[in-house]
């Protein structure tokens, strides 16, 4: 069974420059997380997804950071104007519904310079 | 509010040496405890859980014990292998399940031959 799968692995870009970032879960898990890690910290929740539907975005910085989980498979966060605290390491999880045992894809390491 | 504090790292042992890496934690309620592992350039993998007081979790070798009267869920395993050198998370959540994951900062294990 394929795990979850991120891409791109790495990313470099200047401060001010938007960024993408997409994730394709385990075939038929529902619930979609997405995680900010920082250097030398945990994950910490950024968004939920129960389907097509973001159930917990509390903790997302809706001024600069967006998602969308269209068809609820594959999803994609989004960074506008990324800034230079944005350099961290960005994990995607998927459940097979709420409460579940959650799988982490390897992440993207995004560095803006 | 909730949180879990880790030892801080690296950790450095020799081939065959035991294992400890201190995990305390603080929350509300009663919370189900997890010892999450990533292996370079991979994603966390669930390493063992324990639900409730006195419960013990156990992997590979590894074994985790839920005190509540301490507040703890510190990892060891007898005899550690190369193949064991990753960052180890600890990780709580208060839904009784895996939902809303509150992670340590991870402590990195390193072992030499």
């Amino acid at each position: 069974e394929a795990g979850v799968v991120q891409s791109p692995r790495y990313k470099i870009i200047e401060k001010k420059q938007p960024v993408a970032f997409w994730c394709n879960p385990i075939s038929g898990h529902n619930t979609l997380y997405w995680y900010l890690q920082n250097l030398g910290q945990g994950p910490e929740l950024l968004i939920r997804y129960e389907n097509e539907e973001a159930v917990d975005d509390s903790q997302l910085p809706k001024d600069r950071f967006s998602a969308e989980r269209l068809k609820g498979v594959d999803s994609t966060l989004k960074i506008q104007p990324a800034e230079l605290g944005d350099s961290a390491v960005y994990l995607c999880a998927s459940s097979s519904r709420t409460g579940a045992e959650q799988y982490f894809g390897p992440g993207t390491r995004l560095t803006v310079t | 509010g909730n949180s879990v504090t880790q030892m801080e790292g690296p950790v450095t042992l020799s081939e065959e040496a035991f294992l400890t890496i201190n995990c305390t934690y603080t929350a509300t309620g009663y919370p189900s405890l997890f010892w999450y592992v990533q292996y370079p350039g991979e994603g966390l993998q669930l390493l063992l859980k324990a639900t409730k007081a006195d419960d013990k979790g156990s992997n590979k070798g590894f074994e985790a014990t839920y005190r509540k009267e301490t507040t703890s869920f510190h990892l060891e395993k007898g005899s550690v292998q190369v193949s064991d050198s990753a960052v180890y998370f600890c990780a709580l959540s208060l839904s009784g399940g895996y939902n809303k994951l509150i992670f340590g900062a991870g402590t990195r294990l390193a072992v030499h031959p």
